[in-house]
C-alpha cells in the first residue's frame, strides 16, 4: 500500500491565520490526490480533489497544490468554522490511503 | 446525488463479527465506486476497502486482508461491510462513501455507524 504522511500532525492557529498542511506520498501518485475536512460527530467533507480542483460549494480560500509525491493544502484566511482535522488521501484504481490527520487548533 | 442512510450503531464482543450496511436512495450503487472508511481516535480515517458493484471484484486495505468482506445485494442497492474476528481495537465509526465520476474520489458519504466492542 501506499504510505502517505502529513505534518504537522497539530497546529495551532487564530482567525486570519495562513495555514499550510504538507502531504508527502511514498511513491509518486500524479495528481490522483484528495483533501478532506473532519470534524467530530460528522462525515468527512470533500474540499479538493485532483490536487488542485476545488470541490463545489466549497470556499475559495481553501486551495491545494503539487503532484507527484508532495502536495499543499493552503487556507489562505483561516475562518472560525474552519478549525477541525484534516486528511489528505491518495486514490487510485480504487485503492485509497489516508494520511495521519492534521487538527487545526485555537493557538 | 444518490444518498447514503447507513445501519444503526452495534455492540459486539471480542472474536465476534459485525455486518453493517449502506443503503442507498435516489440511485442504485451499481455503477459507483463504493468505498468504507473508518475514523479510530488513534489511527484517524483508515481506508478499508472498495468495490465497484457492476464488477464485483472488492479491494482490500492490506492491514484487513482476511478479516474484512464488502459486498452488495443482488438488486445492487445495498452494500455491505462485514469485519471478522474482532477486537478491540476496531471499536470506530465505520462510514461508506462513493466515488465521483471525475476519478474516485469520495464526494458522497453515509452517516457513520458506531461499532463498539465491549466484552
Amino acid at each position: 500500500d501506499i504510505q502517505m504522511t502529513q505534518s504537522p500532525s497539530t497546529q495551532p492557529a487564530v482567525v486570519g491565520d495562513r495555514v499550510t498542511i504538507t502531504c508527502r506520498a511514498s511513491q509518486s501518485i500524479g495528481s490522483w490526490l484528495a483533501w478532506y475536512q473532519k470534524k467530530p460527530g460528522k462525515a468527512p467533507k470533500l474540499l479538493i480533489y485532483k490536487a488542485s480542483s476545488l470541490e463545489s460549494g466549497v470556499p475559495s480560500r481553501f486551495s491545494g497544490s503539487g503532484s507527484g509525491t508532495e502536495f499543499t493544502l493552503t487556507i489562505s484566511s483561516l475562518q472560525p468554522d474552519d478549525f477541525a482535522t484534516y486528511y489528505c488521501q491518495q486514490y487510485n484504481s480504487y485503492s485509497a490511503t489516508f494520511g495521519q490527520g492534521t487538527k487545526v487548533e485555537i493557538k | 446525488q444518490v444518498q447514503l442512510v447507513q445501519s444503526g450503531a452495534e455492540v459486539k464482543k471480542p472474536g465476534s463479527s459485525v455486518k453493517v450496511s449502506c443503503k442507498a436512495s435516489g440511485d442504485t450503487l451499481g455503477r459507483y465506486l463504493i468505498y468504507w472508511v473508518r475514523e479510530t481516535p488513534g489511527q484517524g480515517l483508515e481506508w478499508m476497502g472498495g468495490v465497484i458493484p457492476i464488477f464485483d471484484t472488492p479491494n482490500y486495505a492490506q492491514k484487513f486482508q482476511g478479516r474484512v468482506t464488502i459486498s452488495t445485494d443482488e438488486s445492487k442497492t445495498t452494500a455491505y461491510l462485514e469485519l471478522k474476528s474482532l477486537r478491540s481495537e476496531d471499536t470506530a465509526v465505520y462510514f461508506c462513501a462513493t466515488g465521483s465520476d471525475r476519478g474516485g474520489e469520495a464526494d458522497n458519504w453515509g452517516q457513520g455507524t458506531l461499532v463498539t466492542i465491549s466484552s
